[in-house]
């Protein structure tokens, strides 16, 4: 079967680094995206990535290993408005989205 | 980036009635997906809507129970047919970028089965 694994809770500081893990188990690949989802919100899109390497957008950077078929988000100088939960997503080889059960980010002051 | 106009974003319904979720979006797209998100849970997709044919459903997900309506390439309706309190959950509305590498998603709406 296809799976995604990404831990179910992650707890941080405010300013603070947090990395958020993703590893899946799919039948083909054609990358690997992140969203985050508020409370009572809709997901919102942060980052795609079909290569290896680290993609860079403001705080969020986002990482994938093909080969260990591994990927993380992180997230730098941490603020409260960041707690939400983070999905991670893959597209298989049939073009399927395949998610990943959601990480609830918390963050304490 | 689209953006994807969903009602109603809410709504208290009795069992046994149905409640149809209109999606607009602001610009022409081949393919709208509707999911489905249980308190808690990850997305889990319902089906996919085409203009011009049929919507292909999931497995676990029949027409009877989720028709849905695709009339032109920037609309789309999903209804909850003969709701029971397990059909509780949100529904939202997507469509992806012409890359397809991301999803815009309408404001979902939050329904509630008593």
């Amino acid at each position: 079967g296809q799976s995604l694994e990404q831990p179910s809770e992650v707890t941080a500081v405010e300013g603070a680094i947090v990395q958020i893990n993703c590893t899946y188990q799919t039948s083909g690949f054609y990358g690997l995206s992140w969203y985050q989802q508020h409370d009572g919100g809709a997901p919102t899109f942060l980052s795609y990535n079909a290569l290896d390497g680290l993609e860079e957008t403001g705080r969020f950077s986002s990482f994938l290993s093909r080969s260990d078929s591994y990927g993380y988000l992180l997230l730098q100088e941490l603020q409260m408005k960041d707690s939400a939960s983070y999905f991670c997503a893959v597209r298989d080889s049939n073009y399927q989205l395949i998610w990943g059960a959601g990480t609830k980010l918390i963050i304490k002051p | 980036s689209a953006v994807i106009s969903q009602k109603p974003s809410r709504d208290i319904c009795q069992r046994g009635t149905s409640l149809t979720i209109q999606c607009q979006v602001d610009s022409q797209v081949t393919m709208m997906f509707w999911y489905r998100q249980q308190p808690g849970q990850s997305l889990t997709l319902i089906a996919t809507a085409n203009q011009g044919s049929e919507a292909t459903y999931e497995s676990g997900f029949v027409i009877d129970k989720f028709p849905i309506s695709r009339p032109n390439l920037t609309f789309s309706t999903l209804t909850v047919s003969n709701m029971s309190p397990e059909d509780s959950s949100i529904y939202l509305c997507s469509v992806e970028d012409r890359r397809g590498e991301k999803l815009f998603f309408g404001s979902g709406t939050q329904l509630s089965v008593l």
